[in-house]
């Protein structure tokens, strides 16, 4: 069985500019999650679609950040204009459930450096 | 506001012996947790959960005690072997409202040989 699928693994960009990452879940999953982990810190929610539908983003920056899941299949998250605070992991999960019951599968992350 | 602490950033173990990680949650409305393993350039991976109708649950080497009156939760695993040595993550959800799922800022094992 496939993993999740991420894309760019790494990304330096200067602040003010924009960035795309994307993700492929795991076929099936309708659950889909976007976290954003700082160094030294664990992930924090961003975003959890349950098929292309947005279940929660109360901690999305949304002057900056958006993201959609299209067909309810791969997602990207874009962040634009980037600050020096974006700097952190993006990890991308999915799970078969939309209850928070489960496990999730993490992808390996797209590592961001805004300079 | 942090809801899962993982106060020791950091634990060196020797091989064949007990690693013990805890965990601590503010929420009482937390009743699902789970720990993850995270190794360097990797993404999280799914390690052992418990519900909190459960006080233990055990997986091979990898045993979850909860304690919900402490709300504490921990890890042990025995024996360590150097393979084990990663980040490990505790999270945790209130089901019961379909919350989503909040983590710890981990703790760093090692497994010296």
């Amino acid at each position: 069985e496939a993993g999740v699928a991420q894309s760019p693994r790494y990304k330096i960009i200067e602040k003010r500019q924009s960035v795309a990452f994307w993700c492929n879940p795991i076929s099936g999953h309708a659950t889909l999650y976007w976290y954003q982990q700082i160094l030294g810190q664990g992930p924090k929610l961003l975003i959890q679609f349950q098929n292309n539908g947005v279940v929660d983003d109360s901690q999305l920056p949304k002057d900056r950040f958006s993201a959609e899941r299209l067909k309810g299949v791969d997602s990207t998250l874009k962040i634009q204009p980037a600050k020096l605070e974006d700097s952190a992991v993006y990890l991308c999960a999915s799970s078969l459930s939309r209850g928070n019951t489960g496990e999730l599968f993490f992808g390996e992350g797209s590592r961001l450096t805004v300079l | 506001d942090q809801q899962v602490k993982q106060n020791s950033p950091s634990l060196s173990v020797q091989e064949g012996r007990i690693s013990i990680l805890n965990c601590d949650y503010t929420n009482s409305m937390f009743d699902y947790f789970l720990w993850y393993k995270k190794y360097p350039a990797e993404g999280p991976t799914f390690l052992i959960s418990i519900s909190s109708i459960k006080d233990k649950n055990e997986d091979g080497r990898f045993t979850v005690f909860l304690n919900k009156s402490a709300k504490h939760l921990s890890l042990h695993i025995v024996p360590s072997q150097p393979g084990d040595s990663a980040v490990y993550f505790c999270a945790a959800s209130a089901q019961r409202t379909g919350n989503q799922f909040y983590f710890g800022t981990g703790t760093s094992l090692t497994v010296i040989p």
